[in-house]
């Protein structure tokens, strides 16, 4: 299986902060990547898809970069709607897996 | 308006079976691929399941967690995805959530979530 390991586990920010999550593959997935927010009680909802593309209605200070085993999610200038929880997610092969996540705070 | 909804989440006794459904709307249901994913109490979000789409016969994939104990089923007639759960284990305790193929522009699009408790 593929492990998908986050990075920081957990930030605490400030609002206006940039704000960077890391996802690393335990091997290479190409761009078959995406990154979810999900809140308290609530369903995960999809930031990125093709490691890179903004799902459409995101705000475009979310972006995502990277390929093969290395990815980021940038938050340019953090709002306080965007304290949650991060998890990126691999679908290049069976079974597709979800990075342990990443919980952001309010600092 | 691209929906899912999920049902059929409760109590249920270890050993036991349980079966939930994902009725879906806004979009063709036999040309998506759907997924299955939960999530247990404070913890993370695990894929459990893939129902591919009608032009490849809905074949299913499965995690190694609950492969040979969970079956994925489709009814074109009410739009709905059904996964069916038989010996449950206190470790399948969690929020289950229905989700539109993960992988493709056009998706990734989760339902609400339906808990399901395996307690004795």
């Amino acid at each position: 299986d593929i492990q998908m390991t986050q990075s920081p586990s957990s930030l605490s920010a400030s609002v206006g902060d940039r704000v960077t999550i890391t996802c690393r593959a335990s091997q290479g997935i190409r761009n078959n990547l995406g990154w979810y927010q999900q809140k308290p009680g609530k369903a995960p909802k999809r930031l990125i898809y093709a490691a890179s593309s903004l799902q459409s209605g995101v705000p475009s200070r979310f972006s995502g970069s990277g390929s093969g085993t290395e990815f980021t999610l940038t938050i340019s200038s953090l709002q306080p709607e965007d304290f949650a929880t991060y998890y990126c997610l691999q679908h290049n092969e069976y079974p597709i897996t979800f990075g342990q996540g990443t919980r952001l705070e309010i600092k | 308006e691209v929906q899912l909804v999920e049902s059929g989440g409760g109590l249920v006794q270890p050993g036991g079976s349980l079966r939930l459904s994902c009725a879906v709307s806004g979009f063709t249901f036999s040309d998506h691929y759907l997924e299955w994913v939960r999530q247990a109490p404070g913890k993370g979000l695990e894929w459990i399941g893939r129902s591919r789409n009608k032009v490849n016969n809905y074949t299913p994939e499965y995690a190694a967690s609950v492969k040979g104990r969970f079956t994925m089923l489709r009814d074109d007639s009410r739009n709905s995805l059904y996964l069916q759960m038989s010996s449950l284990k206190t470790e399948d305790t969690a929020v289950y959530y229905c989700a539109r193929d993960v992988s493709t522009i056009s998706g990734g699009q989760w339902g609400q979530g339906t808990l399901v408790t395996v307690s004795s």
